[in-house]
């Protein structure tokens, strides 16, 4: 089976920097989304890692550590429109793809 | 637009009822997946389809079943249904090496 944790809920102020992390445990591991999702609309494809090290897409990074199960999405120069949920989800084998249970990031200005 | 579409956007119904939720994938992409999210919840699991043929199944409840047809679309069945199945069910569809890309959901409201 699978197993994905991350922060319930976490703030941080307009301009700074927030770290959501994510520690998965699973069988046939085959990639590692992060989505925003704003309450009550779709989740929105931010990043993709299949390999070790750190992806930057402007201002959100992403990092895979595959020996340690980690990953982490990096949110720099926080917008108050960043206020969003922001999902894990782990790609195992047979493209199955399972969430975690979302990280709620709260912006305050 | 993701270019996965869902129908219906809303749909209200009463307890013991039973409802059918559609989707279209986007246009070449063989896997289809089903989620449930109820409210301030995270994207539940509920089953996936590829190419026809179901791939993988999460806690999805006896009650509810789904299956994908020769044109790659893909209807979720639910039967008997009951307050708590009140959610928001969405739809993706991802291609071979791409990210899968959601449906604006279908949100079901049992009274």
């Amino acid at each position: 089976g699978q197993n994905i944790d991350q922060p319930t809920e976490m703030t941080a102020t307009e301009g700074a920097i927030v770290q959501i992390n994510c520690t998965y445990q699973t069988s046939g591991f085959n990639g590692l989304f992060w989505y925003q999702q704003h309450a009550g609309e779709a989740p929105t494809f931010l990043s993709y890692n299949v390999l070790d090290g750190l992806e930057e897409k402007g201002r959100f990074s992403s990092f895979l550590s595959r020996s340690k199960g980690y990953s982490y999405l990096l949110l720099k120069e926080l917008q108050m429109k960043d206020s969003a949920s922001y999902l894990c989800a782990v790609k195992a084998a047979g493209n199955k793809l399972t969430f975690g249970g979302g990280t709620r990031v709260l912006v305050k200005p | 637009d993701s270019g996965v579409t869902q129908t219906p956007k809303h749909l209200i119904t009463a307890t013991g009822q039973r409802v059918t939720l559609r989707c279209s994938p986007r246009s070449g992409d063989l896997s289809v997946y089903w989620y449930q999210q109820s409210l301030d919840q995270g994207l539940q699991f509920l089953i996936q389809y590829y190419n026809g043929e179901e791939r993988a199944k999460g806690n999805i409840l006896e009650r509810f079943s789904a299956q994908q047809f020769p044109d790659l679309h893909s209807e979720l069945n639910l039967s008997s249904l009951e307050l708590g199945d009140s959610a928001l069910y969405f739809c993706a569809s991802q291609g071979v090496n791409t990210e899968a890309f959601f449906g604006q959901g279908t949100r079901l409201t049992v009274v």
